[in-house]
C-alpha cells in the first residue's frame, strides 16, 4: 500500500486568492491523480499528474484555473487559482500501487477548501 | 453522462443484518469495479475489487457480485456492525487507463446497534 499525506488539511480562503496543497507519497508511485469531491457528494477526477510532463485534465478543467506540478515520483502540488464560492470542495491526491498491483488506487485524507 | 450509477443513497440496517448496495455501468470497455470506503474526514479506501471475468469474490464479510450481462455490480456486506457505518463508493476503470476510476454517488451506510 501507499502512505500519502497532504497539506494543509484545510483552509478558509478569501475570494480571488490562491491555494496550493501538496501531495507526498512514502514511496515512489508512476500515477498521481487529483480528485474534488464536493460536500456530500461524489469524486470527480480533475487531471492526472504526469512525472517530468505536463498534467492531463479531465473534461471540465483547465490548467489556468488547477495548475499541477509533479517533480518527482513521490510528490505533486494542485494549485486552485483566482477562487470562487464554487470551488469550496474536498480535494484528493491518489497514486496507484507501488508495487503495481493491478489498478490500485489509494487516497490521501484529503483537503478540506471553504472559499468566503 | 453518468457513467455508473449507485442506489441505493443512503441505507439504514440493523447491527447482523447484510447491507446491499448496487451499481450499474454503461460503457461496456470497463474491466476493473472497484469499491471503496470512506470515513468522515477520510480518503476514500479499496475495500474490495472484482474483474469481470468473474461472477463473485468474497473477502471476510464483503462479497462483490458481479453480472457482466446485466452490466451490474453489486456489494453485500454480512453481519453488518456498527464499525461498517459510512459511505461506500461504486467505481468502475480501464486497465489501459491506468487506473483512473469512474465513481458512482455514493450510498450512506447506517448500523443501527
Amino acid at each position: 500500500s501507499a502512505v500519502i499525506s497532504q497539506k494543509p488539511s484545510r483552509d478558509i480562503c478569501q475570494r480571488g486568492t490562491s491555494l496550493t496543497i501538496q501531495c507526498q507519497v512514502d514511496s515512489q508511485v508512476t500515477m498521481m491523480f487529483w480528485y474534488r469531491q464536493q460536500p456530500g457528494q461524489s469524486l470527480t477526477l480533475i487531471a492526472t499528474a504526469n512525472q517530468g510532463s505536463e498534467a492531463t485534465y479531465e473534461s471540465g478543467f483547465v490548467i489556468d484555473k488547477f495548475p499541477i506540478s509533479r517533480p518527482n515520483l513521490t510528490f505533486s502540488t494542485l494549485t486552485v487559482s483566482n477562487m470562487s464560492p464554487e470551488d469550496s470542495s474536498i480535494y484528493l491526491c491518489s497514486v496507484d500501487s507501488p508495487s503495481g498491483a493491478y489498478n490500485e488506487q489509494f487516497f490521501g485524507p484529503g483537503t478540506r477548501l471553504t472559499v468566503l | 453522462q453518468q457513467q455508473v450509477k449507485q442506489s441505493p443513497q443512503s441505507l439504514i440496517v440493523q447491527k447482523g443484518g447484510i447491507s446491499i448496495i448496487n451499481c450499474a455501468y454503461e460503457n461496456t470497455a470497463f474491466d476493473y469495479f472497484p469499491w471503496y470506503q470512506q470515513f468522515p474526514g477520510k480518503g476514500p479506501a479499496l475495500l474490495i475489487a472484482i474483474r469481470p471475468d468473474v461472477s463473485e469474490k468474497k473477502e471476510g464479510r464483503f462479497t462483490i457480485s458481479f453480472n457482466k450481462s446485466a452490466k451490474q455490480f453489486s456489494l453485500h456486506i454480512m453481519d453488518s456492525q456498527p464499525g461498517d457505518s459510512a459511505t461506500y463508493f461504486c467505481a468502475a476503470s480501464i486497465v489501459t487507463n491506468a487506473g483512473k476510476s469512474t465513481f458512482g454517488d455514493g450510498t450512506t451506510l447506517t448500523v443501527k446497534p
